[in-house]
């Protein structure tokens, strides 16, 4: 079955303490993306990869960090920078078609960060 | 500046139709989705539209008025099982980069 699969579902850290963020596609995606999900906002950008080792800053990056050493994989760390990490993390990809429409994306079943 | 706006919420009844809409400003338009969120899961994805007009799938349509800035979800014969938040996102200029909206929580009342 082709999909994106995020882990864990659920997560919970101490403060001051780094986290990381499982994302993994078999979609033979070439983007990925990372958003926030805050109750009463939309989703946020926080990096994005359009292709093997290279990623961009989204709109929200500071405190976090990623790595796209595999086409299939793109983690995301959760740093101890992050003053309220505590959101839902949803991780997305899509194909790389060109053209002048956008591609869509897919979204992973997400993993709910909870600082305590 | 970029920006969606849609209503926050929605009540209808079971069996009705309903419509969501979405008003949008961002550079470079390309394109409008639409996705359908439950509560603790993942978006999924329900429409695109890149040209003006209506787009229909089974229960679902989407419209778009590019002139206007203008979208909306129209769901027919409405479920218990469509209660769910429904975004709205547009790309901003340059690549695959989306904006979406803080979602509109639709409530199916039997």
């Amino acid at each position: 079955d082709g999909g994106i699969t995020q882990s864990p579902k659920y997560l919970f850290r101490k403060e001051g303490q780094n986290v990381t963020l499982s994302c993994e596609q078999n979609l033979n995606h070439d983007a990925m993306y990372w958003y926030r999900q805050d109750p009463g906002q939309g989703l946020r950008l926080i990096y994005y990869s359009q292709i093997v080792n290279d990623f961009q800053k989204g709109d929200i990056a500071e405190g976090y960090s990623v790595s796209r050493e595999k086409k299939e994989s793109f983690p995301l760390t959760v740093t101890s920078a992050q003053k309220n990490p505590t959101a839902f993390y949803l991780c997305a990809s899509s194909i790389e078609a060109g053209g002048l429409s956008t591609d869509t994306q897919y979204f992973g079943p997400g993993t709910r960060l909870t600082v305590l | 500046g970029q920006n969606i706006d849609q209503p926050t919420e929605m009540t209808a009844t079971e069996g009705a139709i309903v419509q969501i809409n979405c008003t949008y400003q961002t550079s470079g338009f390309n394109g409008l989705f639409w996705y359908q969120q439950h509560a603790g899961e993942a978006p999924t994805f329900l429409s695109y539209n890149v040209l003006d007009g209506l787009e229909e799938k089974g229960r679902f349509s989407s419209f778009l008025s590019r002139s206007k800035g203008y979208s909306y979800l129209l769901l027919k014969e409405l479920q218990m099982k469509d209660s769910a938040s429904y975004l709205c996102a547009a790309p901003r200029g340059g690549y695959n980069k989306l904006i979406f909206g803080a979602g509109t929580r639709l409530a199916v009342h039997p």
